[in-house]
């Protein structure tokens, strides 16, 4: 089955400085890349996804990269403020057996005042 | 918006008993699906439906069992309670068969003494 190994576990960085969390994926066959962000203490909510045919998505602050031959995404947060501060987690699901995400294990973002 | 209901927040039980722990969404969603979250090991996957009495198993689903009899209700039930199944579940459903947003309860945290 799918593998997805996600980078670093813990980030700290100082409020202003840019953030990146890296994720790595196994099978080629997966399509589907979203990235969630869970506040402590709260449910985990969608914060930006991509599919395999696009190479780059923004949305204001954060933005999501996939390289298909590599089998990697990353996502990029840039300008980070204090309510950034959270567990990110990127998934990847495959297109023969929808619906079935594979999650990384998260990265712990502490953005510093 | 969406609104998908955990019966419990926290529930604490006892090796051997039987536990129910039960998710409601209030959008005709078809996809339902039990998480299970533990520390630097991110969400994995327990059951998913797609349908009604339609049930998959993910990628733990030893000493696990679910129920779908209504298409708003799904019910995750551990028949003999662990200790090693003490763990934060979420529950989570996504409407349409590609890759679809997420949408999380809040959470159980299950205790089993």
């Amino acid at each position: 089955g799918e593998n997805v190994e996600q980078h670093p576990s813990t980030l700290s960085v100082q409020e202003g400085d840019s953030a990146v969390i890296k994720c790595t994926y196994s099978d080629s066959a997966s399509n589907y890349f979203p990235w969630y962000k869970q506040e402590l203490g709260k449910r985990p909510q969608l914060i930006i996804d991509i599919r395999s045919n696009v190479g780059e998505k923004k949305d204001q602050r954060i933005a999501v990269t996939l390289n298909k031959t590599a089998k990697h995404f990353s996502l990029h947060i840039t300008e980070t403020q204090p309510e950034d501060s959270a567990v990110y987690f990127c998934a990847a699901a495959h297109r023969y057996n929808f619906n079935k995400f594979y999650f990384g294990s998260g990265t712990k973002l502490n953005v510093k005042p | 918006d969406v609104k998908v209901t955990q019966s419990s927040r926290y529930l604490v039980k006892r090796t051997g008993e039987k536990v129910f722990l039960e998710c409601v969404q209030d959008m005709d969603h078809e996809n339902m699906f039990w998480y299970r979250q533990d520390p630097g090991l991110g969400l994995r996957l327990i059951y998913f439906s797609y349908d009604v009495k339609m049930k998959e198993k993910g990628d733990i689903p030893e000493g696990y069992s679910v129920s779908r009899e209504k298409k708003e209700r799904f019910s995750l039930i551990l028949e003999s309670a662990s200790t090693n199944q003490t763990s934060m579940y979420l529950c989570a459903s996504s409407f349409g068969r590609e890759g679809e947003k997420l949408f999380f309860g809040s959470g159980t945290q299950l205790s089993v003494l």
